[in-house]
């Protein structure tokens, strides 16, 4: 069973344009939702992360809303950019555990 | 260096023999993870050492697979009778503490295992 799941799959957004990604869950143990980018042959590295406590969070161009009821965030990239252009995983730890949950991905691919 | 690093970068072996990957740690990261990564999809928890024990090893798929970081920093994973099912890029992961107050992962840039 997949404790995180995200979606869509893939993206294609222009220059310019908002890449939304989504991501749900049902585990009310989780604590703390990181999103990872991952460029090809690299690692995830860590982009921005949101504690439920919190309704959203912005980073520059980066913003996570988080619904806390509805076992919801989402990552909103504005002003995409083709160096955006990577894979990008939710993620979600449990309390007290430090084990992480990652979702399948989102490929986003933005056209110049 | 300053990251994680994982070596080998790229290892193809025949099924049924033994793999070594090793992951050696942010100096300092208490918290080591293994994670497996499929094609096209996210990372699937393996191990988690906190120190030299594995605080929680409920992600090993069988007992084929087992882990050790006998000193608290560099970390081997290992697989024995590989199959071709084993076949993915295997991520290691450090943090700080591991504590509730931090939970960055920095992952190294993995061991793409193939088994033919």
């Amino acid at each position: 069973q997949q404790q995180v799941k995200q979606s869509p799959q893939s993206l294609i957004v222009q220059k310019g344009g908002i890449s939304i990604i989504n991501c749900a869950y049902e585990n009310t143990a989780f604590d703390y939702f990181p999103w990872y980018q991952q460029f090809p042959g690299k690692g995830p590295a860590l982009l921005i992360a949101i504690r439920p406590d919190v309704s959203e969070k912005k980073e520059g161009r980066f913003t996570i809303s988080f619904n806390k009821s509805a076992k919801q965030f989402s990552l909103h990239i504005m002003d995409s950019q083709p160096g955006d252009s990577a894979t990008y995983f939710c993620a979600a730890r449990v309390y007290n555990f430090n084990k992480f949950y990652f979702g399948s991905g989102t490929k986003l691919n933005v056209k110049p | 260096g300053a990251g994680v690093s994982q070596t080998p970068s790229n290892k193809v072996t025949e099924k049924g023999k033994y793999v070594e990957l090793r992951c050696d740690p942010i100096s300092g990261h208490t918290a080591l993870y293994w994670y497996r990564q499929s094609l096209g999809q996210g990372p699937e928890f393996l191990i988690y050492f906190q120190g030299t024990g594995a605080a929680d090893d409920s992600g090993l798929p069988n007992d084929r697979f087992f882990a050790v970081r006998p000193e608290g920093s560099v970390s081997t994973l290992k697989i024995q009778r590989t199959e071709r099912g084993d076949s993915a890029v295997y991520l290691c992961a450090s943090s700080f503490n591991g504590g509730a107050n931090t939970g960055e992962l920095f992952f190294g840039e993995g061991s793409r295992l193939t088994v033919l």
